[in-house]
């Protein structure tokens, strides 16, 4: 079973708000994700990182930023929140050379 | 461009088989992968294929031609539990990156 946590699972926040969501895995995993999913919708990667000190911006271009200080923390920040920032937020690991990800229980972001 | 195709909605019977299928058109072939995903949680892996041919895992199967770009998930003797979203997402050739399909949404009716 992967060990990978988000807080918090539910948020909801006015416009202009500053955020972080946070995620931690347990397995010493290098390489972590974020994506965005609305519902009925595919996952959109949004940020990824293969180790400390290493992020990358994904597929789809998003306002949050993103750090890896530590192995097993990779929070997302958001300096200014939007309505159009409402959406599911979901963290993932991998530790494998094939690549399977993990993926924490979510962050259901509602920006009013 | 690089481009996942699954049909969006299927609906099965209690005890049938039902099976999802998957194209893919992407830059780079290193795997391809099955999740399930229940409306509101986290997708949860189900299956990898990296070469061709079937892999059977109890009730679950999965089929893979890299030729034809082109993959199935194959479920038996469906639960209602079943139902769920089926998301095909496949690795290309940029690191471990995955791009997903939109997912099929499967109905299993009694």
């Amino acid at each position: 079973e992967a060990d990978i946590y988000q807080t918090p699972r539910y948020l909801v926040i006015g416009t202009g708000k500053k955020i972080t969501l946070e995620c931690s895995q347990t397995m010493g995993h290098d390489k972590m994700y974020w994506y965005q999913q609305d519902p009925g919708m595919e996952l959109h990667l949004i940020h990824y990182s293969y180790g400390v000190n290493s992020t990358e911006k994904g597929d789809l271009s998003s306002e949050s930023t993103v750090s890896r200080i530590r192995t097993e923390h990779f929070p997302l920040t958001l300096e200014s929140a939007r309505p159009s920032h409402t959406s599911q937020y979901l963290c993932a690991s991998s530790g494998t050379s094939w690549g399977e990800q993990y993926f924490g229980p979510g962050t259901r972001l509602t920006v009013t | 461009g690089q481009n996942i195709d699954q049909p969006t909605e299927m609906t099965a019977t209690e005890g049938a088989i039902v099976q999802i299928n998957c194209t893919y058109q992407t830059s780079g072939f290193n795997g391809l992968f099955w999740y399930q995903q229940h409306a509101g949680e986290a997708p949860t892996f189900l299956s990898y294929n990296v070469l061709d041919g079937l892999e059977e895992k109890g009730r679950f199967s999965s089929f893979l031609s890299r030729s034809k770009g082109y993959s199935y998930l194959l479920l038996k003797e469906l639960q209602m539990k079943d139902s769920a979203s089926y998301l095909c997402a496949v690795r290309g050739n940029q690191g471990g990156k995955l791009i997903f399909g939109q997912g099929t949404e499967l109905s299993v009716k009694p």
